[in-house]
């Protein structure tokens, strides 16, 4: 049973273009979301995170949105680079413990120049 | 160190025998979890270690995994009798506290393949 899921499992954007990244989650005890970005051969990389008391942070080019009655979040990239280049997954934690973070299976974004 | 070391990198081992990850982690971290990436599949929590506390093993898939963290800093994941099944990068991360307010760093992983 699969609590956060990524049902893209790849994305091509051009560069310069916005790209939209999506996760959907089935648990409501979930609060508090990530997105985590992985180059090969590296340990992901924390990029963004979200609480469930708003609907939306920016930090710079990345932007994370909530929707809590639909159990969406999407990451939007904007302007597309092609280092942003990587796996991009999403993690949701409940009590914004760091007990234990679920994953999903990630969206290879591939960044085209 | 500067990050969360792990060794080895990569391990290729033939079914049955038993296995040693390694994983440093940031000096001054107090929690420390093992996570594992099967191929096509995301991210799988095993174990969490925080401070002197009993660790959370909640996610060890068997018996035949095991974890222990020495002196609050380096742990070690041991996996016995290793199977086919077991195939997969094993992912180390810390953070200074429990909250996951900027979420923890991860090291590089390490490739475990079961032949």
């Amino acid at each position: 049973d699969q609590q956060v899921k990524q049902n893209s499992p790849s994305l091509s954007v051009q560069e310069g273009r916005i790209s939209i990244l999506n996760c959907d989650y089935t648990n409501s005890m979930f609060d508090y979301f990530l997105w985590y970005k992985k180059y090969p051969a590296e340990g992901p990389t924390f990029l963004i995170s979200i609480s469930s008391i708003k609907d939306k942070n920016e930090d710079g080019r990345f932007t994370v949105f909530l929707n809590k009655s639909a159990k969406h979040l999407s990451l939007h990239i904007v302007p597309s680079q092609p280092g942003d280049s990587a796996v991009y997954f999403c993690a949701a934690s409940a009590s914004g413990s760091a007990r234990q973070l679920t994953f999903g299976s990630g969206t290879q974004l591939t960044v085209l120049p | 160190g500067a990050g969360v070391s792990q060794s080895p990198s990569n391990k290729v081992t033939e079914k049955g025998k038993d296995v040693e990850l390694r994983c440093d982690p940031i000096s001054g971290h107090t929690a420390l979890y093992w996570y594992r990436q099967s191929l096509g599949q995301g991210l799988e929590f095993l174990i969490y270690f925080q401070g002197n506390s009993a660790p959370d093993k909640s996610g060890l898939p068997s018996d035949r995994f095991s974890a222990e963290r020495t002196g609050g800093s380096v742990s070690t994941l041991t996996i016995q009798r290793t199977q086919q099944e077991d195939s997969a990068v094993y992912l180390c991360a810390s953070s200074a506290s429990s909250v996951v307010d900027y979420g923890y760093t991860f090291g590089s992983g390490t490739r475990l393949t079961v032949v």
